[in-house]
Order: structure tokens, then C-alpha cells, then sequence
């Protein structure tokens, strides 16, 4: 079992529509979750992080965290052709601050 | 802020040859890594280091790659010889250190292995 698994996509969204992204991880020991977005060609940039059960919002994101499904989500509202990129979960596992990626999801927000 | 810096951004060598990328980090960043990324793959970590210590280099072909932090601050990795699998994005990041704590990455190190 990956530690972190994400489903690749594409995941095809119009402009305008709510696109929801998931990760699923194997730890649960895991204490800290993030989603970093990765243009084409580019270095993975943080957007949201989540520490505690529940959502979290900044601006157009929300990140939705359940541990005891040890399940984490982002949602994105007014989906923008600006969002396409590959988004990627990760979650610390065991040990000293070690971060695991996912394998990404790719969003595709069409015009 | 300056950002993470990462050199050289390309670099084409042949298999069995050796290479070299360096980083240096965000000033006042413990944290250290070195990820590799395999196209259409999530970054997978290949070291972390804490200051000048390495905390985790578990998957680090140690038969063939190498890496230092010299004096707790830029770093090196080295790979030597290098196969053609080894063809992937060399990403370094830092970060303050803290439990949790968010990464920056550099603009990574696009490696091919004719």
C-alpha cells in the first residue's frame, strides 16, 4: 500500500465550478497535511496546510481533513483555467518531519 | 526574501558519467532535502538534513549517490556513475526545522541520462 495515494486524473472541471481533489494516507501517526501545486515545468509551491480534524479556508481553497478515515481533500471554488496544474498531497510520516508526496492529481479548468 | 537556489537548472550527461548539483538554502533554514522527481511522479525524498546532520536517508541509493551539507548551510549532491534511470528533476527544499513545518523548493534540477 502507497503511503500517500491520489488519484492522477485529469480531473476536467468548467471554469467557474467547484474542483475537489483527495488524498488518502497510510499512517496514522501522521500529524501534518499539506497541498503544494505544480505547474508544468515548475517547483511544487505550498497553498494550503491543515493540522486539525475538520476545514480550513484560505480565499478560494479549503482543506478538509479527517483523520479517522485518515482521509484529507482540497477544494477549490470558482475554478480558474489559472488552477490547471498537477496538485500533490503530503503528509508527514514517522520520524523526524519526514514528507511523504502523493503522486499528484492533474486538474484541468476548462474556459 | 531570497528564495532557494538550485544550480545548474539543466544538465545532460551520459550514463556511467558522474554529476553535481548544489543548493543553497533560505538563510536561517535548518531543514535541508533532496527529493527526486520522476516525470508524471510526486517528489520522492532522497535526504533530509538538519543543520549539518543527516536525519533520514533511507532511500538514498547510497552505492551511487552521495550528499553533504557543508557547514550547515549549502549542499551538494553527487551522483556517480549514473544510469539512465537516474533521469528525473532534482528538487532541494528547506525549511525553519519546526514539527510540521512548511517546505520552499528551488527551481530544481532537470537531469538527462542518454
Amino acid at each position: 500500500q502507497k503511503e500517500v495515494e491520489q488519484n492522477s486524473g485529469p480531473l476536467s472541471v468548467p471554469e467557474g465550478a467547484i474542483a475537489s481533489l483527495n488524498c488518502t494516507y497510510s499512517d496514522r501517526g501522521s500529524q501534518s497535511f499539506f497541498w503544494y501545486r505544480q505547474y508544468s515545468g515548475k517547483s511544487p509551491e505550498l497553498i494550503m496546510f491543515i493540522y486539525s480534524n475538520g476545514d480550513k479556508e484560505d480565499g478560494r481553497f479549503t482543506a478538509q481533513l479527517n483523520k479517522a478515515s485518515q482521509y484529507v481533500s482540497l477544494l477549490i471554488r470558482d475554478s480558474q483555467p489559472s488552477d490547471s496544474a498537477t496538485y500533490l498531497c503530503a503528509v508527514t510520516g514517522t520520524g523526524f518531519q519526514k514528507l511523504v508526496f502523493g503522486t499528484g492529481t492533474r486538474l484541468l479548468v476548462s474556459p | 526574501e531570497a528564495g532557494v537556489a538550485q544550480s545548474p537548472r539543466y544538465k545532460i550527461i551520459e550514463k556511467r558519467q558522474s554529476v553535481a548539483f548544489w543548493c543553497n538554502p533560505i538563510s536561517g533554514h535548518a531543514t535541508l532535502y533532496w527529493y527526486q522527481q520522476i516525470l508524471g511522479q510526486g517528489p520522492k525524498l532522497l535526504i533530509q538534513f538538519q543543520n549539518n546532520g543527516v536525519v533520514d536517508d533511507s532511500q538514498l541509493p547510497k552505492d551511487r549517490f552521495s550528499a553533504e551539507r557543508l557547514k550547515g548551510v549549502d549542499s551538494t549532491l553527487k551522483i556517480q556513475p549514473a544510469k539512465l534511470e537516474d533521469s528525473a528533476v532534482y528538487l532541494c527544499a528547506s525549511s525553519l526545522g519546526r514539527e510540521g513545518e512548511k517546505l520552499f523548493f528551488g527551481s530544481g534540477t532537470q537531469l538527462s541520462v542518454l
